[in-house]
């Protein structure tokens, strides 16, 4: 069964520092992954897709980045973060609409001091 | 994505059906109905899709209209651990991004 990982779980990071988010997917082949955000008390927002290796788009402009260094890793960057930076971020997989259904990661609560 | 609509919160009692209600009239012939929810803290959790015929699993059935301009949500017999936002979404992208609006925030009594 497919299964997605994601790390740190918490995260209190000071304004101005690096950030770096892991997600990884198993037992799934190129699927396409995705980096939302929420902030305290706010719906979800898109901020990054992948449909491939090297392949990102990003939805909103902002003060974050991301990469896909291989197929089922997915990684989102930050050089210096800022205090609105701060939320829940969720990592989610698909393979497509007829059977691509869109399963989130356990997410990561990021607080930015 | 296609626009839905949703109703912002309605209550539910404990042991009773809760049906969810969703308009998507812009919808078009090949896009599917998906549905989700997301419990307070945890991350959003697939429930069910569907594009023409309605749907049942172990979760919940969808039933939708025969024109596909709205769907409606059924938790049979809910519980107190269905209170949660529910997101009805019609991804219009291949690629299945799903884009999440306020959804309807359903709290089950007692």
């Amino acid at each position: 069964s497919q299964t997605i990982h994601q790390w740190p779980a918490t995260l209190v990071q000071p304004v101005g520092s690096p950030l770096s988010l892991e997600c990884t997917v198993e037992g799934t082949s190129n699927p396409n992954l995705y980096w939302y955000r929420q902030a305290a008390g706010r719906g979800l927002q898109l901020l990054f897709y992948s449909v491939g290796i090297g392949q990102i788009s990003s939805e909103v402009p902002q003060n974050l980045s991301a990469s896909r260094p291989q197929d089922r890793q997915f990684i989102l960057s930050s050089k210096k973060l800022l205090l609105s930076d701060s939320g829940f971020y969720l990592c989610a997989w698909s393979v497509g609409l007829a059977g691509g259904l869109g399963y989130f990661g356990p997410g990561t609560r990021l607080t930015v001091t | 994505d296609a626009k839905t609509t949703q109703p912002p919160s309605m209550d539910c009692a404990e042991g009773r059906a809760a049906n969810l209600p969703c308009n998507h009239s812009t919808i078009s012939g090949n896009e599917y109905v998906y549905w989700y929810r997301q419990i307070h803290s945890q991350g959003p959790q697939y429930i069910i899709h569907g594009l023409k015929n309605n749907e049942t699993n172990e979760m919940a059935s969808l039933i939708i209209t025969e024109d596909r301009k709205s769907s409606t949500l059924i938790l049979p017999h809910a519980t107190l651990r269905d209170t949660a936002v529910y997101y009805c979404i019609v991804p219009t992208d291949s690629w299945g991004k799903l884009q999440f609006g306020a959804g309807t925030q359903v709290v089950v009594t007692p």
